[in-house]
C-alpha cells in the first residue's frame, strides 16, 4: 500500500541553523501539506501546496519557512534560521486532489530538536 | 475558544469495554476526520466522513452535521487500542485541517 515517507525521522540542530525536512508524498497525489505538533500540544496546519505554489498558509508560516517541490517526488520544508520554539514534530501529508472527499494521508513525522 | 473540542481529554478502560470519544466543532465543515496517534508520534487516518456513519472492524464513527458533533466508538476495546485519538475538521473552501487536542485512551488488560 502506498504511503507518505519522511526523512530524517529525527533531526537535531543548533539555534540559527537552517534545516530541510524531506517528504515523499504518495505518487499520484497532487496536494501536499505540512503540519507541526509542539510537544504536548495539538497538531497545527502550516502550509498547503498545489501546482508548484502555496495554496494556503497559516500565520505560523512566516518568512523563516519555505516549501519546495524540487523534483517530481520530493516535497521539502525549509526553516532558514531555526529558533528554540521550532522544536516540534513535523508531519507531511498528501491528498489526491482538493475535493473534501479525498482524505489526507500522513507521513510518520520528523522530530526536530533545536538546541 | 477552540474550533474543535474533544471529550474526554483522558480515558482509561478495561479490556472489552465499549469506548466513546466525542468531538464538537463550531465551524461549517466539508469533512471530519478521526485520526489515531501512537506513542511514537505517527498519525494514521481512521475515518473521513461528511454525513452518517462509517464502520471499520471494531471502530464506528458517526456525525451529526446539524448538531456539529461526531463520535468515535470502539467496541470490545483491547490494550492495542491505547493511543491518542484526534478529531480534525476541514472547513468550507479551505484545504487545511483544524485539529482537536486529542483524547488519550489507555486500555488495561
Amino acid at each position: 500500500e502506498p504511503e507518505v515517507t519522511q526523512t530524517p525521522s529525527h533531526q537535531v540542530t543548533q539555534m540559527g541553523q537552517e534545516v530541510i525536512l524531506r517528504c515523499v508524498p504518495i505518487s499520484n497525489h497532487l496536494y501536499f501539506y505540512w503540519y507541526r505538533q509542539i510537544l504536548g500540544q495539538k497538531v497545527e496546519f502550516l502550509v498547503s501546496f498545489y501546482n508548484n505554489e502555496i495554496s494556503e498558509k497559516s500565520e505560523i508560516f512566516d518568512d523563516q519557512f519555505s516549501v519546495e517541490r524540487p523534483d517530481g517526488s520530493n516535497f521539502t520544508l525549509k526553516i532558514r534560521s531555526t529558533k528554540l520554539e521550532d522544536s516540534a514534530m513535523y508531519f507531511c501529508a498528501s491528498s489526491r486532489d482538493f475535493s473534501s472527499y479525498n482524505e489526507q494521508f500522513f507521513g510518520p513525522g520528523t522530530r526536530l530538536t533545536v538546541l | 475558544k477552540n474550533e474543535v473540542e474533544q471529550s474526554p481529554q483522558n480515558l482509561t478502560a478495561q479490556e472489552g469495554e465499549f469506548i466513546t470519544i466525542n468531538c464538537s466543532y463550531s465551524v461549517g465543515i466539508s469533512a471530519l476526520h478521526w485520526l489515531q496517534q501512537h506513542p511514537g508520534g505517527g498519525i494514521v487516518s481512521l475515518f473521513m466522513l461528511s454525513s452518517g456513519k462509517k464502520k471499520h472492524g471494531r471502530l464506528i464513527a458517526t456525525i451529526n452535521i446539524q448538531e456539529k458533533h461526531s463520535s468515535l466508538h470502539i467496541t470490545a476495546s483491547h490494550p492495542r487500542d491505547s493511543a491518542v485519538y484526534i478529531c480534525a475538521v476541514r472547513s468550507h473552501n479551505t484545504d487545511k485541517l483544524i485539529f482537536g487536542t486529542g483524547t488519550r485512551l489507555q486500555v488495561f488488560p
